[in-house]
């Protein structure tokens, strides 16, 4: 079985410009997260996704924004790149409810210049 | 507000040797406890899963224990390998808006 899969793998972009990162979640899982790890940082919540629905987001700007499709695939969109959002972007998938599993992607690596 | 601690943030142990790795958290009212591993530059591998109502977990030379009531974990690495070495990190969810809330993580490596 798939575990969650995240492209792309690395992801260059200038400052100003806008990146997409994509998540697909284990088969089955209708909750997808989305964390922020900086570099020398913990993990820092940024949305969570459950049947379509935003169900919850981080302290983040509104530049950070993001989406779950209908087959429960999630995109994170960031706009108006800044250096400071370099960092590996991670997404998590678990079935609905509070006493789930959650299981990672590989990340994607963003570095912005 | 929960707050997830780990001590301690880096260890470093000879091959062979049992691993101790502690996780605190401030808030004891946790659905469940997550232990994952992180190599460097990788995502999460899930670990361990402790549901509120459980005291421990095992999964071959790992086991956790949960102590809830005095917001603690302890993740216990039985015959430690170089294999071993990454950065665990300890994750509870704790209300009904989905977040896993993270320690810092502790480093370890384990030298042949």
């Amino acid at each position: 079985e798939a575990g969650v899969t995240q492209s792309p793998t690395h992801l260059i972009k200038t400052r100003g410009q806008q990146a997409t990162l994509r998540c697909s979640p284990i088969s089955g899982h209708t909750s997808v997260y989305w964390y922020q790890q900086a570099l020398g940082l913990g993990l820092q919540f940024l949305l969570w996704y459950d049947e379509g629905e935003e169900r919850n987001r981080g302290n983040f700007p509104p530049r950070f924004s993001g989406r779950q499709f209908p087959n429960y695939s999630s995109e994170l969109n960031v706009n108006a790149l800044e250096l400071e959002d370099s960092a590996l972007y991670l997404c998590a998938s678990s079935w609905s409810g509070t006493h789930t599993e959650a299981f990672f992607g590989q990340g994607t690596r963003l570095t912005v210049v | 507000k929960q707050e997830v601690t780990q001590i301690p943030a880096a260890l470093s142990v000879p091959e062979g040797e049992n691993l101790v790795l502690n996780c605190s958290f401030t808030d004891s009212a946790i659905y469940n406890l997550q232990w994952f591993r992180q190599d460097p530059g990788k995502g999460l591998t899930s670990l361990l899963l402790i549901q509120s109502s459980q005291r421990e977990q095992t999964s071959g030379r790992l086991n956790a224990s949960l102590d809830k009531s005095s917001g603690r974990s302890t993740l216990y690495i039985a015959a430690s390998q170089p294999g071993d070495s990454a950065t665990y990190l300890c994750a509870v969810r704790d209300d009904s808006w989905g977040k896993l809330q993270f320690g810092a993580g502790t480093q370890v490596v384990v030298t042949p």
